[in-house]
């Protein structure tokens, strides 16, 4: 079945410093989400990207589908301790209508 | 705005009793979802509806169950809990046929087995 992997499992980063977390997919994508969980919260959506090479920005926030839709990518700049939180990304196939989750990445910004 | 409701909050149950989560979607969203995450966990999906019908189903066990209501909310039914089924459940809903399938979360019921 469909495999959603990340790396990094955790980040710890001096606040200003960037950030960046991958994710890679088993399978083609027919398209790809990322979700942020604060401690004690529930996931939140971020954005959705739907075509091969698409780049999305949102504020300090990139969002990057390669080419071949199997891997994204979620940069941040210059980290704030309000970007604390697990990063999911969540990838849907083309057969089904099920999003698999990755596994997370943990970021934790040291003011 | 009005958002995903899920009852109860938290739900504490004995192994081997059953317990029954409830989740309110947003008013004219067509799927609802429900996850299981465990502990530094990612949320692992369950099952899902479309339109009341069950439309995808996941790592759901044979012990739970679950159904949405011509009111559109939805129930997820566990029996025989087992000590490995406290977790925190996640209800989403979604607008599937706005082409757009962002899902929002409920706050989740935290379910403790004892």
């Amino acid at each position: 079945g469909q495999q959603v992997m990340q790396i990094p499992q955790y980040q710890h980063v001096q606040e200003g410093e960037d950030f960046t977390t991958y994710c890679n997919s088993s399978t083609t994508l027919s398209n790809i989400q990322w979700y942020k969980q604060r401690p004690g919260g529930h996931p939140v959506f971020l954005i959705q990207l739907v075509k091969s090479g698409e780049v999305k920005k949102q504020k300090r926030l990139t969002f990057q589908f390669g080419e071949a839709k199997k891997n994204s990518s979620l940069h941040i700049t210059a980290t704030q301790t309000t970007d604390v939180g697990t990063y999911f990304c969540a990838g849907l196939d083309n057969y089904g209508q099920n999003f698999v989750f990755g596994p997370g990445t943990r970021l934790s910004v040291l003011p | 705005a009005a958002g995903v409701i899920q009852s109860p909050r938290h739900l504490i149950k004995e192994k081997r009793e059953t317990a029954t989560l409830k989740c309110y979607p947003i008013p004219r969203h067509d799927t609802v979802y429900w996850y299981q995450q465990g502990p530094g966990q990612d949320p692992q999906f369950l099952i899902s509806f479309y339109e009341k019908m069950q439309s995808d189903k996941g790592s759901i066990p044979d012990r739970f169950s679950a159904q949405q209501f011509s009111d559109y909310h939805s129930e997820l039914n566990m029996s025989s809990l087992e000590l490995g089924d406290s977790a925190l459940y996640f209800c989403a809903s979604s607008l599937w046929t706005s082409g757009n399938s962002e899902q929002f979360f409920g706050p989740g019921t935290r379910l403790t087995v004892l």
